[in-house]
């Protein structure tokens, strides 16, 4: 039962123009979400969060929408720049499991920006 | 510098072997994770250790086994019993309340 989905394996995007990478969860106990950029054989790192009592978050180029009501949630890049060419992961935890907090994965989305 | 090592990078190992992944944090977080990647699947989660001496099992640890004797470190055993070993592991810590959890680089374990 997959909680976190991402549908898109992968998105091309042109550099200069925006990236916006979708993930929907099915948990309504999800209360934060999280984006981490992955390169080949190298560990995720964080990129950007949002709390369940906001519906907007933003950090510089990258900005994260959250629509509760429709269990989803979306990151926009802009602009997408080349070294922006990864992996994206959607993560999501409930704060409700104490400090533990288990992330739960999506599949990623590949991101490759061209020139 | 403070953070995660993982070690090796690479690990190939003969079936039916034991073989214990290293995973060592000096970021003085209390929580620490393994998860496993494969192809397609994302990340997912083996075991995961709140505080000294206490561990749970994640979504998929049948045939893993771990260990939380200190702080800092956090071994993973892949057992003999483990049907398909090959792949990526990762390890990650989190401090306290905060939701973020920051990884190591990741281990390759080939299994021959």
């Amino acid at each position: 039962d997959q909680q976190v989905k991402q549908n898109s394996p992968s998105l091309s995007v042109q550099e200069g123009r925006i990236s916006i990478l979708n993930c929907d969860y099915t948990n309504s106990m999800f209360d934060y979400f999280l984006w981490y950029k992955k390169y080949p054989a190298e560990g995720p790192t964080f990129l950007i969060s949002i709390s369940s009592i906001k519906d907007k978050n933003e950090d510089g180029r990258f900005t994260v929408f959250l629509n509760k009501s429709a269990k989803h949630l979306s990151l926009h890049i802009v602009p997408s720049q080349p070294g922006d060419s990864a992996v994206y992961f959607c993560a999501a935890s409930s704060l409700y499991t104490g400090t533990a907090s288990k992330l739960t994965f999506g599949t990623g989305t590949r991101l490759q920006v061209t020139l | 510098d403070g953070g995660i090592t993982q070690s090796p990078k690479y690990l190939f190992r003969k079936e039916g072997q034991n073989v214990t992944l290293s995973c060592e944090q000096n970021l003085n977080h209390d929580a620490m994770y393994w998860y496993r990647q494969d192809p397609g699947q994302g990340l997912r989660l083996i075991y995961y250790s709140q505080i000294v001496n206490d561990f749970q099992k994640g979504d998929i640890a049948e045939g893993y086994s771990v260990s939380r004797e200190k702080k800092e470190s956090f071994p993973l055993t892949v057992t003999s019993a483990q049907k398909n070993p090959t792949a990526f592991y990762l390890c990650a810590s989190k401090e306290g309340r905060r939701t973020e959890a920051f990884f190591g680089q990741g281990t390759r374990l080939t299994v021959v």
